[in-house]
């Protein structure tokens, strides 16, 4: 079963406005992971927090957990026509935990 | 560059063709993955190859045949290939197979089975 589920799908706005993404998980997890990947290409790790982290920070992105409600967001501040990508979230499956298992993504566009 | 290269990026082969995929790492991890990406679906884990021994065959068809000669490549044999198998394939690598790590993806290979 998917682990990861991102919300909303699809998401458009405005270059230099925010864009958060939000992913919700169903068990326990020791990580969960964002990436992006531009159309076509493969995927790249941003971030990585682990569980008993509340809050990290990379340049413009900001990634929340929250545990008890089983969910992460990402937040793009300041957002970048180059942003223009598809946003994942990933989480160790329980079972077999050398899988790391991908939601379906948020297909984030910036307008200039 | 993540350090993770594959070749070709584009194929397009017949269903009665044999074909090989590529991967090759160089940022010295012990783990590799074939990852299958369609349109409109979720990524799909195929195989997990830790230290050159594969750990992992997520109900894979036969006819997708993983090779790991060595902890830096990867190949994915093909042979009678569906339509339906046309998608993007990824290889990734990371420094175990653990989901604690994150992974580092190559470029895909845009596959077309006509």
């Amino acid at each position: 079963s998917q682990q990861g589920e991102e919300d909303p799908q699809a998401l458009s706005i405005q270059e230099g406005e925010n864009a958060t993404m939000n992913c919700s998980y169903k068990t326990s997890i020791n990580n969960l992971q964002w990436y992006r990947q531009n159309s076509g290409r493969g995927l790249v790790h941003l971030i990585l927090i682990r569980s008993n982290e509340r809050e990290k920070h990379s340049g413009r992105l900001r990634v929340t957990l929250d545990t008890s409600k089983k969910s992460s967001s990402l937040l793009i501040t300041a957002s970048r026509a180059a942003d223009t990508a598809s946003y994942f979230c990933a989480t160790p499956r329980v079972q077999g935990a050398q899988k790391l298992v991908f939601g379906q993504g948020t297909r984030l566009t910036i307008n200039p | 560059e993540t350090g993770v290269t594959q070749t070709p990026r584009h194929l397009v082969m017949g269903m009665t063709n044999k074909k090989s995929l590529k991967c090759e790492q160089h940022l010295g991890h012990n783990a590799m993955y074939w990852y299958k990406q369609s349109a409109k679906k979720p990524l799909e884990l195929m195989f997990v190859y830790n230290f050159k021994e594969q750990t992992e065959n997520n109900s894979v068809p036969s006819r997708f045949s993983p090779e790991c000669p060595n902890s830096s490549h990867l190949f994915l044999h093909l042979h009678t290939l569906q339509p339906e198998d046309s998608a993007l394939y990824l290889c990734a690598s990371s420094p175990a197979a653990s989901g604690r790590y994150e992974q580092y993806f190559g470029p895909g290979t845009r596959l077309t089975v006509t």
